[in-house]
């Protein structure tokens, strides 16, 4: 159990364009899902939190307006890369922790398996 | 944010070897998770010790924790070629955001 898919694994667009990523809890609901970036030979740093039903929230120096996040459902949270550049390309992971985990648990997340994005 | 932050290795062992990679962080904890990642892929949790714990096992995974020296050590006993991997620890910093260290890159040669 505890799967997390994303959609697409892999994308390449051009500069300027935009470009969206899904990330689904098969088979439990997540409350909150959260969206990593990493760049080759590095480790993962944390983007934002998405919370079901309300506003995304993002770490420092990670621009919202450039990262558009949506949490529509609790199986279902998207990331938009806006106008996307080749900086931006990168490796972008969600994980979503179970609706189910008490909040005095320890931090259950569950990873979904990446996706490549290249900005040409 | 606290980083957990691994010792910068890049270990080649052969199969049967045992692995040890070690991660410190900064502040105070509650756990203390490590992490482990296939080469594009996504990541896999391991175990997870928490700050009252010193040692913990996991088959043939052996975690400990000395909150003293804000520090951790991974052992994987018995390597395999199935365990080439980058390994990552990481710490909570509030509202269940993690924060990852920058990993440490295991190749076990067959």
């Amino acid at each position: 159990g505890a799967v997390v898919s994303q959609h697409p694994s892999w994308v390449i667009c051009k500069s300027g364009t935009s470009v969206k990523i899904e990330c689904r809890s098969l088979d439990f609901q997540a409350t909150t899902m959260f969206w990593y970036r990493q760049f080759p030979k590095q480790s993962l740093m944390l983007m934002a939190t998405s919370n079901e039903g309300s506003k995304a929230t993002y770490e420092q120096g990670v621009e919202k307006d450039k990262f558009l996040i949506n949490h529509a459902s609790l199986t279902l949270s998207t990331l938009t890369v806006t106008s996307a550049h080749p900086e931006d390309s990168s490796f972008y992971i969600c994980s979503a922790r179970s609706i189910t985990t008490s909040p005095n648990s320890y931090n259950e997340q569950f990873f979904g398996p990446g996706t490549r994005l290249t900005v040409l | 944010s606290q980083q957990g932050e691994e010792d910068p290795q890049a270990l080649s062992i052969q199969e049967g070897e045992n692995a040890t990679m070690n991660c410190s962080y900064k502040t105070s904890i509650n756990n203390l998770q490590w992490y482990r990642q296939n080469s594009g892929r996504g990541l896999v949790h391991l175990i997870l010790i928490r700050s009252n714990e010193r040692e913990k096992h996991s088959g043939r995974l052996r975690v400990t924790l000395d909150t003293s020296k804000k520090s951790s050590s991974l052992l994987i006993t018995a390597s395999r070629a199935a365990d080439t991997a980058s390994y990552f620890c990481a710490t909570d910093y509030g509202n269940n955001r993690l924060a990852f260290g920058k990993g440490n890159q295991v190749v076990v040669i067959p």
